[in-house]
């Protein structure tokens, strides 16, 4: 069955430190990839996503994924975090037009 | 930036009663969802639509049902609202080609609570 999982629940990273939120995926065939971050109480919105090419796809507000075939992840980085990075962030994968599976959600905790 | 709305955004009712959430977009997407989430917590697809007079259930079993009248709305309605339903409803949207690119672009939500 196609999974996502994100092995991480919370993390928590001081401000100007630098952050990577794991996802694993499952998949017959290399699915779409996606990140999206969640601030309380709102929808979801898209950072970035991979569909083929280059491995290393840069995002909105600072943030890149690396996808790595060998290793079935797509994992969330961002060299500095900044306070309004604390968020939920879940990661998402498709394939061949079906549903999204989403992660469980990485929740991000910010210290000044 | 996406165009996808729901409305509304809080909602606080007592049992038994008959809601409507509503869900609008204006980008022509086909496809439609429903999602539940508790706070805090996974996202659950309750009900989607491939378009126009078509629904189907998701993952999570739900009481609420939907329809499609119009491409660009998916009303979801619980007839009578328990306070196992207190929960956020996300509704989103995306293109249906299975090669393109097929977001799903995000409404804000609407959190509901039920006494």
């Amino acid at each position: 069955a196609q999974s996502v999982t994100q092995p991480d629940i919370h993390i928590t990273v001081s401000e100007g430190a630098s952050l990577e939120l794991r996802c694993n995926y499952s998949y017959g065939a290399t699915p779409y990839l996606f990140w999206y971050v969640q601030s309380p109480g709102q929808g979801l919105q898209l950072l970035l996503k991979y569909f083929s090419g280059d491995t290393l796809v840069q995002g909105i507000k600072g943030f890149e994924a690396e996808f790595k075939r060998s290793q079935s992840s797509f994992n969330l980085r961002k060299p500095s975090v900044h306070w309004s990075d604390a968020a939920e962030y879940f990661c998402a994968g498709s394939s061949g037009g079906q549903n999204f599976v989403f992660g469980p959600g990485t929740r991000l905790s910010v210290l000044p | 930036e996406a165009d996808i709305y729901q409305t509304p955004r809080y909602l606080v009712i007592g049992t038994g009663k008959k809601i409507t959430l509503e869900c609008s977009q204006t980008m022509g997407h086909d496809k439609m969802y429903w999602y539940q989430q508790d706070p805090g917590m996974e996202l659950h697809l309750i009900h989607y639509s491939y378009g126009v007079n078509s629904t189907e259930k998701g993952d999570l079993s739900s009481e609420s049902t939907v329809s499609r009248i119009r491409t660009e709305h998916f009303p979801l309605t619980l007839e009578s609202a328990r306070p196992s339903h207190t929960s956020q409803y996300l509704c989103a949207s995306s293109r249906r080609q299975v090669s393109s690119y097929n977001e799903q672009f995000f409404g804000p939500g609407t959190r509901l609570t039920v006494l």
